[in-house]
């Protein structure tokens, strides 16, 4: 079984600022590691992922994110935040190779929110 | 690029009503998923199907049937819809089970009264 926690329901940074969103995950089998961005009533969309090749993973809009199996943690980074970040960001965790039901795992979510 | 296909986007009922959300993608994916959206609780699994032909429950699945109609489509039916089953529902679909991400629909959001 898997599972996601997300510290932090709301977020708020100032434009340029770094911004960092921690997630942390469990899992019993290696995992496969995600971030969406969801903007007012859209659906997801998929930031990166982490599919155990490289551990630093870029993603779309400048964001990257460490998988660091030791803290068992996959956080999310931006070294300078625009007003266009302001969203709702979900982590997710999806077993490798199989094991009970399918399907990605959601934390439940963080607001970020861009202080002008 | 239409991807994953949902309707309606909006639908209002009355409590013991009944009524299907439609889920089509185009991507030729092997498995299909519905989700429920709710206020601080993330995005919870109600059913999948892995492949044509199967369908299994995830973590939210009572008050719902699905139906696994062909390769591109699955929907998701209430039979007689309840005030906590108002959400926001989202369809996703990926390549096959286990592997890679999941690729979403906008949505469906659902008020029960």
């Amino acid at each position: 079984a898997q599972s996601v926690t997300q510290l932090g329901s709301h977020v708020s940074v100032s434009e340029g600022a770094l911004v960092l969103l921690r997630c942390n995950y469990s899992s019993s089998v290696p995992p496969y590691l995600f971030w969406y961005v969801q903007y007012p009533n859209q659906g997801l969309q998929l930031l990166l992922k982490y599919t155990s090749a490289a551990t630093l993973v870029k993603g779309i809009n400048g964001f990257e994110a460490e998988f660091k199996k030791s803290e068992t943690s996959f956080h999310l980074t931006k070294p300078s935040a625009h007003m266009s970040d302001a969203a709702e960001y979900f982590c997710a965790v999806s077993a490798q190779g199989g094991g009970g039901a399918d399907g990605l795992t959601f934390g439940k979510g963080t607001h970020l929110i861009i202080q002008p | 690029n239409a991807g994953v296909t949902q309707t309606p986007k909006f639908q209002v009922l009355k409590t013991g009503q009944s009524m299907t959300l439609q889920c089509a993608q185009d991507m030729n994916h092997n498995s299909m998923y519905w989700y429920r959206q709710d206020p601080g609780m993330g995005l919870r699994l109600i059913y999948y199907s892995a492949s044509e032909g199967t369908t299994d429950k995830g973590e939210v699945p009572n008050g719902y049937n699905v139906s696994r109609l062909n390769k591109r489509e699955f929907s998701l039916r209430l039979e007689s819809a309840a005030p906590s089953q108002t959400s926001v529902y989202f369809c996703a679909s990926r390549l096959q089970i286990n592997t890679g991400e999941l690729f979403f629909g906008e949505g469906s959001r659902l008020t029960v009264l």
